[in-house]
């Protein structure tokens, strides 16, 4: 079974320092892709960054880096530095069949001043 | 990235009415989707809109219900039929990009729809 576990429902974190949301998956595939997004309570969807199966660099973007432990079937997303502004819900989800996307139940992250 | 526009934004409706969410796309793409996102929920993908031919919905979901139009490749609409308060959800649409050897989903800003 193709599946995405979120196990963190809610993570509290001070202004400027890093935090870690964890990401497991399931699949047979050798090809995948793997990724997060932000919800803010507005509703949109803003992707934040992307990792595939073959990369072997883990992803960073700015403040944001995945990291991919391929044989633990992980894909944490770090923020490092966090801001007010990243309060939100993340989802992490998997691309599966070259373009159906499966997403965990979500983290919701409160930035603490 | 991507620029993706949804109309409306948010509305209240009646129970018994039908609701159509337009999708506007700033490039041409091949494949767009819908998603429902029920309140506390995560996302569920409603169905595939493919330009030229019939959605492909997933299971659960049904044409009657969710019927789907992809005239060209930057516009689609998703029409929820004779709603009942169980539709009240954040309806998604999100497009599909090919950027370099990334391929990703970006989505619109979602419909909040409340049935009474």
């Amino acid at each position: 079974a193709q599946k995405i576990t979120q196990t963190q429902p809610g993570m509290f974190v001070q202004e400027k320092e890093a935090v870690t949301l964890d990401c497991t998956y399931d699949t047979s595939d050798q090809s995948y892709g793997l990724f997060w997004y932000k919800q803010p309570s507005s509703g949109e969807m803003i992707f934040l960054i992307y990792q595939g199966s073959y990369d072997e660099q883990n992803a960073t973007e700015g403040r944001y880096s995945l990291n991919f432990q391929k044989a633990r079937k992980s894909a944490n997303l770090v923020i490092s530095a966090s801001q007010l502004g990243d309060s939100a819900m993340y989802f992490c989800a998997m691309r599966v069949q070259t373009y159906k996307y499966i997403f965990g139940t979500g983290t919701r992250l409160k930035v603490l001043a | 990235s991507a620029v993706i526009s949804q109309k409306p934004s948010r509305d209240i409706c009646q129970r018994g009415t039908s609701l159509t969410i337009q999708c506007q796309v700033d490039s041409q793409v091949t494949m767009m989707f819908w998603y429902r996102q029920q309140p506390g929920q995560s996302l569920t993908l409603i169905a595939t809109a493919n330009q030229g031919s019939e959605a492909t919905y997933e299971s659960g979901f049904v044409i009657d219900k969710f019927p789907i139009s992809r005239p060209n490749l930057t516009f689609s609409t998703l029409t929820v039929s004779n709603m009942s308060p169980e539709d009240s959800s954040i309806y998604l649409c999100s497009a599909r990009y090919r950027v370099g050897f990334e391929d990703t989903q970006y989505f619109g800003p979602g419909t909040r729809l409340t049935v009474l």
